[in-house]
């Protein structure tokens, strides 16, 4: 099966600095990558989508100025939470899809748990 | 909002089957119905999808009803490992679209 990798798996960072997430598809080409959120004791939340060489599209409620998302190729995708406060703590999942091969199944990373001091 | 209705929670022993119910009544001509299940901390997992005809995999069968607005997701000899939440989540099968979770079951296998 498909594999997306996610670094990192965890970070602690202190409030009001940024974070890089990675998210990569690392046997296939993804022509859509999607990022979501999940709080404790929650479900998963779709934050985004974006297509490589596109804006990201992002859901109601979710600042696209705090969360920059950019998919520079087909294989890379980066979320950066910018200026970090403890309530963006929380476990963000990113997923990959291809109209390919796999029939438009979406694929999973496992997850960065992010903890903001 | 999620288009599917699950049970929050279920309990199965080592060995035994384990049924997941899941509703979609509104489900539309062109959508599919997806199982995922996630393991604490982790990623969520594919395990089988089907359009209208039941289907099987290695890991579980689904069995849709001949109207479409029900669904079981069968763990034919669960393992303590099966412990996970499982997602019931229709989507149409297009490039593109994103999966979109509710709260799912949350299965507990015990030995």
């Amino acid at each position: 099966g498909a594999v997306v990798s996610q670094h990192p798996s965890r970070v602690i960072c202190k409030s009001g600095t940024s974070v890089k997430i990675e998210c990569r598809s690392l046997d296939f080409q993804a022509t859509t990558m999607f990022w979501y959120r999940q709080f404790p004791k929650q479900s998963l939340m779709l934050m985004a989508t974006s297509n490589e060489g596109s804006k990201a599209t992002y859901e109601q409620g979710v600042e696209k100025d705090k969360f920059l998302i950019n998919h520079a190729s087909l294989t890379l995708s980066t979320l950066t939470v910018t200026s970090a406060h403890p309530e963006d703590s929380s476990f963000y999942i990113c997923s990959a899809s291809t109209s390919g091969t796999f029939y438009n199944e979406q694929f999973f990373g496992p997850g960065t748990r992010l903890t903001v001091l | 909002d999620a288009k599917t209705t699950q049970p929050p929670s279920m309990d199965c022993a080592e060995g035994r089957a384990a049924n997941l119910p899941c509703n979609h009544s509104t489900i539309s001509g062109n959508e599919y119905v997806y199982w995922y299940r996630q393991i604490h901390s982790q990623g969520p997992q594919y395990i089988i999808h089907g359009l209208k005809n039941n289907e099987t995999n290695e890991m579980a069968s689904l069995i849709i009803t001949e109207d479409r607005k029900s669904s079981t997701l069968i763990l034919p000899h669960a393992t303590l490992r099966d412990t996970a939440v499982y997602y019931c989540i229709v989507r149409v099968n297009q490039a593109g679209t994103a999966l979109i979770f509710g709260k799912g079951t949350t299965l507990s296998v015990s030995s």
